[in-house]
């Protein structure tokens, strides 16, 4: 069974610190995700992964920074974390490029910056 | 770029009543479109695609969809609301990576 992991459901950090969100997925899936989901905004895309250490901007990527060191596991970095991003942050992952892959996504971590 | 948007951010029908949820997108190309299904504190599972190979698509939890060019549509329905499909619907459009609309949140009355 397809599988995306990631690391904590709910985050509480202060402003200015450093964050790591972690998402691992199982499936040798090629491409990998992260989003934000606010109310009435919907999920915004903020950086992807097609391979190992390669990344690309989404539609959101100001203030975060992502790193994929393994096939498997896609991190996302807030380098000082603002109030501003408190949110859920969703992680995904799909098969390969093609555009009728679906996605599959973890339960989500729910980061508050206090 | 292409985009989805979500006709109406709130949705509530009666148990057993007709769910329509309303999608439109803009693409210049073919799209692939998606529904995806958010219940409460879990992540987003797929309720179906359309991949071009049929404009009526069927879904799990007896959903379906379809495509209609003429109108750039792809709404979201249901003959008969169960309290069980409560929850938040996302429609999506699949570029480079997936566009997500805002979303569409679903209760069922008794």
């Amino acid at each position: 069974d397809v599988k995306v992991t990631q690391s904590s459901r709910y985050l509480v950090k202060r402003t200015g610190e450093k964050v790591f969100l972690e998402c691992v997925q199982d499936m040798d899936h090629e491409n990998m995700f992260w989003y934000r989901q606010d109310p009435g905004l919907g999920l915004r895309l903020i950086y992807f992964s097609y391979d190992v250490k390669m990344k690309e901007k989404g539609d959101i990527p100001e203030g975060y920074s992502v790193s994929r060191e393994k096939k498997e596991r896609f991190s996302l970095i807030l380098e000082s974390a603002s109030t501003n991003q408190t949110s859920m942050y969703l992680c995904a992952s799909s098969l390969s490029r093609g555009l009728s892959y679906e996605q599959y996504f973890g339960p989500g971590t729910r980061l508050t910056v206090t | 770029a292409q985009s989805v948007t979500q006709l109406g951010s709130h949705v509530s029908v009666s148990e057993g009543a007709l769910v329509l949820l309303r999608c439109n997108y803009s693409s210049s190309v073919p799209p692939y479109l998606f529904w995806y299904v958010q219940y409460p504190n879990q992540g987003l599972q797929l309720l179906l695609k359309y991949t071009s190979a049929a404009t009526l698509v069927k879904g799990i939890n007896g959903f379906e969809a379809e495509f209609k060019k003429s109108e750039t549509s792809f709404h979201l329905t249901k003959p008969s609301a169960h309290m069980s499909d409560a929850a938040e619907y996302f429609c999506a459009v699949s570029e480079l990576a997936m566009r997500f609309g805002a979303g569409t949140r679903l209760t069922v009355k008794p």
